[in-house]
Parts: C-alpha cells; structure tokens; sequence
C-alpha cells in the first residue's frame, strides 16, 4: 500500500528532551519536507531535502534537526532549543516540485 | 515571494447550502495553483488543482477557477454536506523553484444537519 507513514501519531514529552519523528515513504517519491501546524496559522516549512544526504531549512528551523540517509525515511529531531515546540506536524512528499504535496496523516507533539 | 491570502474562518453552514472560500494570490509568473483539505484528526489530501491561467480544477462537487485578472482561485460548492466539514488550505509554490510552497492560514468549515 503505497503512501507516507509517520509515527508516533501521539508523543508526549517532559521539557528538555529531545525527540524524533519518524516518516517513512514507499512513493519512490525524491523530495521531502516538514511542516509544523498551530492553530490558526496554517502551515509553516522547518526542512525540505530534494536528495539523499541534502536538506535545506526552511522558514523556521531552529531548534529541530533533521537527516536524509535514505530516499524513504526523513525523520525530523525536535531538541531541548525549541522554546514551543508542543504542535501538529506534517511530513509530506512530492515528485515534479510543481507545488503538489502528499501528506502523512501526522505526529502531535505535547510537551509537559 | 509568492504569497496567498484566504479568508479567516471558521465558516458556519446548514447542510445543502451554497459554499464560497475566497483566495488571492502574489505570484511571480503563472504557478499552479491549489486546494487542500485536512479532516479532524489528519494529514492534508489534495482536493484540486489548476496549473494555468483560466483552468478550473475540479473534484467531489466542489470547483475553483484560476483568474489571473483577479489573482483569485476561490473555493465553490453548489450544496454542501456534513462530511465536508474540514479545514481547507489554498496553497502555491514559491517562486525562483517550486521547492517549496506556500500555504493559507487555512479556512475551517462546519456543516450542520
């Protein structure tokens, strides 16, 4: 079944911890990214990667780390540098850069 | 850079009734242009698309027409349902390389019986 898998969908963490979110991609699809969502600001760009071992930041980067070992997986750190980083996020995928994306079905991260 | 502006929900209507989510847009050249719909709970799915000026994407009932003379790609649905109850994003790429793209703030729907 072909499609992007994030996990966990639910993460709860202390303050001061680093966490990673996974995604996964069997769309043989080359670029990637990481979208953070809060509510009533729609979607804002932490990190793309075009190809394998290259990422780019995007608009609000620091505080998360990421790597692209592999075509299929780009999974997104959130460090102990990240002032709120209680949010939604989105891993997506897309083939010709044309602007169509193709989401997973997301990751919440609450931070106590 | 390209930049989209779309209006500020949330956006109350009774089952059957008529939809309209306006957009506006800044773009350098003609970029695609594009509707997402993200249900409670889940990740954002396409819902249609254009790709020139003129166009109309179209999908499940629902219709957007890119209008270059208005730089508008408003939102349409003749009769709404309960299940269209969503959130839905307007969204293009950037300019200088469609690496990456720009999303709306995003307009929330509720359907009511």
């Amino acid at each position: 079944d072909g499609g992007i898998t994030q996990s966990p969908k639910y993460l709860f963490r202390k303050e001061g911890q680093n966490v990673t979110l996974s995604c996964e991609q069997n769309l043989n699809h080359d670029a990637m990214y990481w979208y953070r969502q809060d509510p009533g600001q729609g979607l804002r760009l932490i990190y793309y990667s075009q190809i394998v071992n290259d990422f780019q930041k995007g608009d609000i980067a620091e505080g998360y780390s990421v790597s692209r070992e592999k075509k299929e997986s780009f999974p997104l750190t959130v460090t102990s540098a990240q002032k709120n980083p209680t949010a939604f996020y989105l891993c997506a995928t897309s083939q010709d850069y044309t602007g169509e994306l193709f989401f997973g079905e997301g990751s919440r991260l609450t931070v106590l | 850079g390209n930049s989209v502006t779309q209006m500020e929900g949330p956006v109350t209507l009774s089952e059957e009734a008529f939809l309209t989510i306006n957009c506006t847009y800044t773009a350098t050249g003609y970029p695609s242009l594009f509707w997402y719909v993200q249900y409670p709970g889940e990740g954002l799915q396409l819902l249609l698309k254009a790709t020139k000026a003129d166009d109309k994407g179209s999908n499940k009932g629902f219709e957007a027409t890119y209008r270059k003379e208005t730089t508008s790609f408003h939102l349409e649905k003749g009769s709404v349902q309960v299940s269209d109850s969503a959130v839905y994003f307007c969204a293009l790429p950037n300019s200088g390389g469609y690496q990456k793209v720009t999303f709306g703030t995003g307009t929330k729907l509720q359907v009511i019986p």
